[in-house]
């Protein structure tokens, strides 16, 4: 049972490059989440979505866009690549929202 | 808006000690807490959930327990080892909040031979 699994593992990117990274999830679960997580600090919410077809806006979703056009898979984009999106990215998904979320191991991104 | 605290920043203790990590929240209506582990350069590994309508999980060595009306919960540690060197996250869920969970900026522990 692979879990929550996300590619790239590392990634470098120009300023103004863009890119998707991939989070796939095999245990039919309705909700995903995308995550930032800055040096030192907690994580951020960016996007999530509770179902296929559904997204919604986190606490930080500027820069960034989701869809979810199966229950497996939740990918993120990020155009015109910033400075300020250098972070480790990690996506969690969860059957309901009382349950525990389960994470990726996460996606390093450096933006130069 | 929901914030998350956890207090210390940093621990470091000597092998074989019980220890408290703490957490605390400011909106009291949540779903639920979930006690993280995350280990340098990886990502978080679920250790505890507790429902709102829960006192306290235990898993093994780890016990955590959840205090609603005054914002807190607390991960206890039994008998740590080396093993247990890595960085604690606390995380609610607020209901009616989007299904959103608000991490707290964790607790670096670092346990010593």
């Amino acid at each position: 049972n692979a879990g929550v699994t996300q590619t790239p593992k590392f990634r470098i990117l120009k300023i103004g490059q863009s890119m998707t990274l991939q989070c796939t999830q095999d245990m039919n679960h309705n909700y995903m989440y995308w995550y930032r997580q800055d040096p030192g600090m907690g994580l951020k919410l960016i996007y999530y979505s509770v179902g296929a077809g559904i997204t919604d806006k986190g606490e930080v979703p500027n820069g960034y866009n989701v869809s979810r056009s199966t229950t497996e898979d939740f990918p993120l984009r990020l155009e015109l690549a910033a400075p300020s999106q250098t972070s480790v990215y990690f996506c969690a998904s969860t059957e309901r929202v009382q349950d525990e979320q389960y994470f990726g191991p996460g996606t390093r991104l450096t933006v130069t | 808006k929901q914030e998350v605290t956890q207090i210390p920043a940093a621990l470091s203790v000597p092998e074989g000690e019980n220890l408290v990590l703490n957490c605390s929240f400011t909106d009291s209506a949540i779903y639920n807490l979930q006690w993280f582990r995350q280990d340098p350069g990886k990502g978080l590994t679920s250790l505890l959930l507790i429902q709102s309508s829960q006192r306290e999980q235990t898993s093994g060595r780890l016990n955590a327990s959840l205090d609603k009306s005054s914002g807190r919960s607390t991960l206890y540690i039994a008998a740590s080892q080396p093993g247990d060197s890595a960085t604690y996250l606390c995380a609610v869920i607020l209901t009616g909040g989007g299904n959103k969970l608000t991490f707290g900026t964790g607790t670096q522990l670092k346990v010593e031979l």
